[in-house]
């Protein structure tokens, strides 16, 4: 089955940096990738995804890196705000819908 | 917002007890996923709903069952609740237009606690 795990539970950086949080995964046969950000007492809310034939992707401010050499995903964050304290979920999805989750960063933005 | 609405918000149950948690879709969507987050981990997939058919299912025995309605509203049943049980139950929309993307749309969660 599939498996997700990030590299570092938490994460500490001052405003108006960038962040990088990055992620492995362990099932070659995804067909995409996901990150989702969860503010606490909030349901998750999708930042961005990327398909498995791609590298790279970008978003308002996120850009989303794939690396499916070393099973590898990152999400970077420019100038980051404190309304971007949260907690980011990476993820992979094998079929519509169906998605495994990583166990979360905990993003802290210091102003 | 999501435009994903669930209900009960918090709700407490003891073993053995039955519990039922209701989820209104997006306006539009036509699937419906449910997860369950523990605390501290990500959200863990259950099983999803399209056409009021199952498509799909977690890890999760069957005294985890669902249904899904006409208007795309999606129940989750739990029979038989154990300690364990305790967790945020996520309910998320979408809609299958024969795009693949990992993008869903969820509610705020009801929070089960089982004594």
């Amino acid at each position: 089955g599939e498996s997700v795990g990030l590299h570092l539970p938490t994460l500490s950086v001052q405003e108006g940096d960038n962040s990088i949080i990055n992620c492995a995964y362990s099932n070659s046969a995804s067909d995409y990738f996901i990150w989702y950000k969860q503010e606490s007492g909030k349901g998750p809310q999708f930042i961005i995804d990327i398909r498995s034939n791609m590298d790279k992707r970008q978003g308002q401010r996120v850009t989303v890196l794939l690396n499916k050499t070393v099973k590898h995903l990152s999400l970077q964050i420019a100038a980051t705000q404190p309304g971007d304290s949260a907690v980011y979920f990476c993820g992979v999805g094998t079929s519509y819908g169906k998605l495994t989750f990583g166990q979360g960063t905990i993003l802290t933005v210091h102003p | 917002e999501t435009g994903v609405t669930q209900s009960p918000t918090h709700l407490i149950k003891t073993r053995g007890q039955q519990v039922t948690l209701r989820c209104s879709s997006q306006s539009g969507h036509n699937t419906v996923s449910w997860y369950q987050q523990a605390l501290g981990q990500g959200p863990q997939f259950i099983f999803q709903y399209y056409r009021e058919e199952e498509n799909g299912r977690g890890n999760f025995p069957p005294r985890f069952s669902g249904l899904q309605f006409p208007n795309y509203s999606s129940e989750l049943n739990v029979n038989a609740l154990e300690l364990d049980d305790s967790a945020l139950y996520l309910c998320a929309s979408s809609l299958a237009d024969g795009r693949d993307t990992g993008e869903l749309f969820f509610g705020e969660g009801s929070r089960l606690t089982v004594l």
